[in-house]
């Protein structure tokens, strides 16, 4: 079993439409969580990073997380042609940027 | 947010040549530098950790002797792939944790590197 388990997609939503994107993962030490945006052939771009259970918003973007179901979300509002792209979670046990652990990502197609 | 950048973004060598990838953080310091290796479809996975001024640190089943990595100055490290063969191609991407924001855990990507080695 994977230390986080994310659906591949590819994910098709309408433009305008609010998309669901999720992880799950084992590792009860991890604390902090990330999603990054990965567009095809580029490095990832953190979007969100948050540290513990709770929600995080930031513009068209909020982060859940769930502890005690090791379960994280990330949710777009009002989503864009512009949003299409690989959307990866990742996750840590301690801050700093050490050892992150990544899903295998979620891509995702937003359609006029 | 901060900036890092790689070079080369893409790469065709000969099965048997080495290929050097830098990675540099354009407008902060950084003592510690993330190397990762992302096959298709697949995610990031960790290689290793480059550490300014000292060697780098490994993650269990990445060979050190064929990934060459070296951090000489705060702002540079390098990744060399020796001796490479097909089955080395693939998307290396390193990261960069700017110092100057302890305790965030933010990471920053560089473009990534796309090698193929026929």
């Amino acid at each position: 079993q994977k230390e986080v388990e994310q659906d591949p997609g590819p994910l098709s939503v309408p433009e305008g439409a609010i998309v669901s994107l999720n992880c799950t993962y084992s590792n009860s030490a991890f604390q902090y969580f990330m999603w990054y945006r990965q567009y095809s052939r580029k490095g990832p771009e953190l979007l969100m990073y948050t540290y513990s259970s709770g929600n995080k918003e930031d513009g068209r973007f909020t982060a859940q997380v769930d502890k005690s179901s090791k379960y994280i979300s990330l949710f777009i509002r009002d989503s864009q042609p512009s949003d299409s792209a690989t959307y990866l979670c990742a996750m840590s046990a301690t801050g700093g940027g050490n050892k992150l652990t990544f899903g295998t990502g979620t891509q995702l197609k937003v359609e006029l | 947010g901060a900036v890092v950048s790689q070079h080369p973004s893409w790469v065709i060598c000969k099965s048997g040549t080495s290929v050097k990838i830098e990675c540099r953080s354009l407008d902060f310091q950084a003592t510690t530098m993330f190397w990762y290796r992302q096959f298709p479809k697949q995610s990031l996975m960790l290689m290793a950790t480059s550490n300014e001024g000292s060697k780098a640190t490994y993650e269990q089943g990445v060979e050190k002797d064929k990934f060459l990595i070296n951090h000489a100055s705060l702002t540079l490290s390098t990744l060399t792939v020796t001796s490479a063969h097909p089955e080395d191609s693939s998307f290396y991407i390193c990261s960069a944790r700017d110092e100057g924001r302890p305790g965030t855990g933010e990471l920053f990507f560089g473009e990534g590197s796309r090698l193929t080695v026929l």
